[in-house]
C-alpha cells in the first residue's frame, strides 16, 4: 500500500493567521494519461464523519470556503487554511485514491 | 444527489459476528466499486476492504483478511459486509463509500461517503 505520512502532528495558529499543513506519498500520486493528482483533504469534527475540502489535490468540493486551497504534485502536498477562523479547528487528512486507499495520520488543527 | 445509507452496526462479543449494509441511492449503484473505511475511536482512517462494481474483484486490509467478507446485490444497491471472529480491536465507525470511477473509466474526481455506522466489540 502507499503510505501517506503528513506533517505536523499538530498545529497551534492564531486567529486570521496561515495554516499550513504537509502530506508526503511514498510514491507518485500522478496518474500521466489524465495529469491529476489522486490526492484529497478532509476535515473531521469530533463526533461527525470525514468531510471532502480538496480533490485531484487542488480542486476546492462546492461550498467549502475559499480560504482552503491545495497544491502539490508527485509525491508532496500541501493544504493551505489562509485565515484560520474559529470553525476550522479540526483534524486533517490528507488520502491517496491513486490506488485502493490510505490515508495520513490526520494533523489536528488548534487556536493559539 | 448521491445517498450512502449505513446500518447494521451494534454491540458484539469478541468472537462474534455482525453484517453491515450500505443502501446507495441517486445513482447507477451497479457501475461503481465500492469501500468500506472504518475509524477506531480516538484513531485515523483505515481502508478494510474494496469490491469491484460487479463483485468480481475484492481486497482487504491485512487486518481483517479472513474474517471480513464484502459483498454487493446490485438488484437491492445494497453492499455488504459480513464481519467475523470480531476482535476489542474492530470496535469502529464503519463508512461506506462510493469510488469517484465508473466501470467504463469515468471519474468525477472524488468519493462519497456515508455517514457511518458504530461498531462495538466487547464483552
Amino acid at each position: 500500500d502507499i503510505v501517506m505520512t503528513q506533517s505536523p502532528d499538530s498545529l497551534a495558529v492564531s486567529l486570521g493567521e496561515r495554516a499550513t499543513i504537509n502530506c508526503k506519498s511514498s510514491q507518485s500520486l500522478l496518474y500521466s494519461f489524465n495529469n491529476k493528482n489522486y490526492l484529497a483533504w478532509f476535515q473531521q469534527k469530533p463526533g461527525q464523519p470525514p468531510k471532502l475540502l480538496i480533490y485531484w489535490a487542488s480542486i476546492r468540493e462546492s461550498g467549502v470556503p475559499d480560504r482552503f486551497s491545495g497544491s502539490g504534485s508527485g509525491t508532496d502536498f500541501t493544504l493551505t487554511i489562509s485565515s484560520l477562523q474559529a470553525e476550522d479547528v479540526a483534524v486533517y487528512y490528507c488520502q491517496q485514491y491513486y490506488t485502493t486507499r490510505t490515508f495520513g495520520q490526520g494533523t489536528k488543527v488548534e487556536i493559539k | 444527489q448521491v445517498q450512502l445509507v449505513e446500518s447494521g452496526g451494534g454491540v458484539a462479543q469478541p468472537g462474534g459476528s455482525l453484517r453491515l449494509s450500505c443502501a446507495g441511492s441517486g445513482f447507477t449503484f451497479s457501475t461503481y466499486g465500492m469501500h468500506w473505511v472504518r475509524q477506531a475511536p480516538g484513531k485515523g482512517l483505515e481502508r478494510v476492504a474494496f469490491i469491484g462494481h460487479d463483485g468480481s474483484n475484492q481486497d482487504y486490509a491485512v487486518s481483517v483478511k479472513g474474517r471480513f467478507t464484502v459483498s454487493r446485490d446490485n438488484s437491492k444497491n445494497t453492499l455488504y459486509m459480513q464481519m467475523s471472529s470480531l476482535r476489542v480491536e474492530d470496535t469502529a465507525v464503519y463508512y461506506c463509500v462510493k469510488d469517484h470511477r465508473d466501470s467504463s473509466g469515468i471519474t468525477g474526481g472524488r468519493d462519497t461517503w456515508g455517514q457511518g455506522t458504530v461498531v462495538t466489540v466487547s464483552s
